[in-house]
């Protein structure tokens, strides 16, 4: 069966620090990769997706960036982070046709 | 363009009672429509999914929603509410024929307070 890891869990960084967020599928290849942020209070953006290795699709202009060094590894990056870069961050994976996505546990980021 | 509304966005309800989560879609296409949950700092889990087939869903935990494409909606429900219900709830909409990527339309969602 099909499983997806993110971590950390819990992250608290200092403004201005550098980012580092890690998700892994196992189980299926060439999965289509998602990125998301869930703000207080608020739905869930996508930031980024990925169909294939070093094919990344940016939804937001922002602070943060992806990567897809391997078919089933995601990677979220900042070089400095902002006190708006808080959030709750979901990693989830899909295959093509209408089928639904699969949601990592989640990784809360706090900046300080 | 997909759009997704969640009608309410925070239902209460007694243990033991029915739950009702209101969703309607706009799409351009024959979409596919999931209901996931969400507790506290957790990642999303499916609950049930339509795609084309049979227009009553059932999920798990006892969940089920009934497609109706005549009214645009996908309401939730689930006989007897349980405190472990106690979470928020998120209507998706998906049209892999338009959305690059299959990307997901999210509603806002639905949180679900069950008082004993």
């Amino acid at each position: 069966s099909q499983t997806i890891h993110q971590w950390p869990a819990t992250l608290v960084q200092p403004v201005g620090s550098p980012l580092s967020l890690e998700c892994t599928v196992e189980g299926t290849s060439n999965p289509n990769l998602y990125w998301y942020r869930q703000a207080a209070g608020r739905g869930l953006q996508l930031l980024f997706y990925s169909v294939g290795i070093g094919q990344i699709s940016s939804e937001v202009p922002q602070n943060l960036s992806a990567s897809r060094p391997q078919d089933r590894q995601f990677i979220l990056s900042s070089k400095k982070l902002l006190l708006s870069d808080s959030g709750f961050y979901l990693c989830a994976w899909g295959s093509v046709g209408n089928q639904p996505q699969h949601f990592g546990d989640g990784t809360r980021l706090s900046i300080l | 363009a997909q759009s997704v509304t969640q009608l309410d966005s925070h239902v209460s309800v007694s243990e033991g009672t029915p739950v009702l989560l209101r969703c309607n879609y706009s799409s351009s296409y024959s979409p596919s429509l999931f209901w996931y949950v969400q507790h506290p700092n957790k990642g999303l889990q499916l609950l049930l999914k339509y795609t084309s087939a049979a227009t009553l869903v059932k999920g798990i935990n006892g969940f089920e929603a009934e497609f109706k494409k005549s009214e645009t909606s996908f309401h939730l429900t689930k006989p007897s509410a349980h405190m472990s219900d106690a979470a928020e709830y998120f209507c998706v909409v998906s049209d892999p024929y338009k959305a690059a990527g299959n990307k997901l339309t999210f509603g806002g969602g639905t949180r679900v307070l069950v008082k004993p």
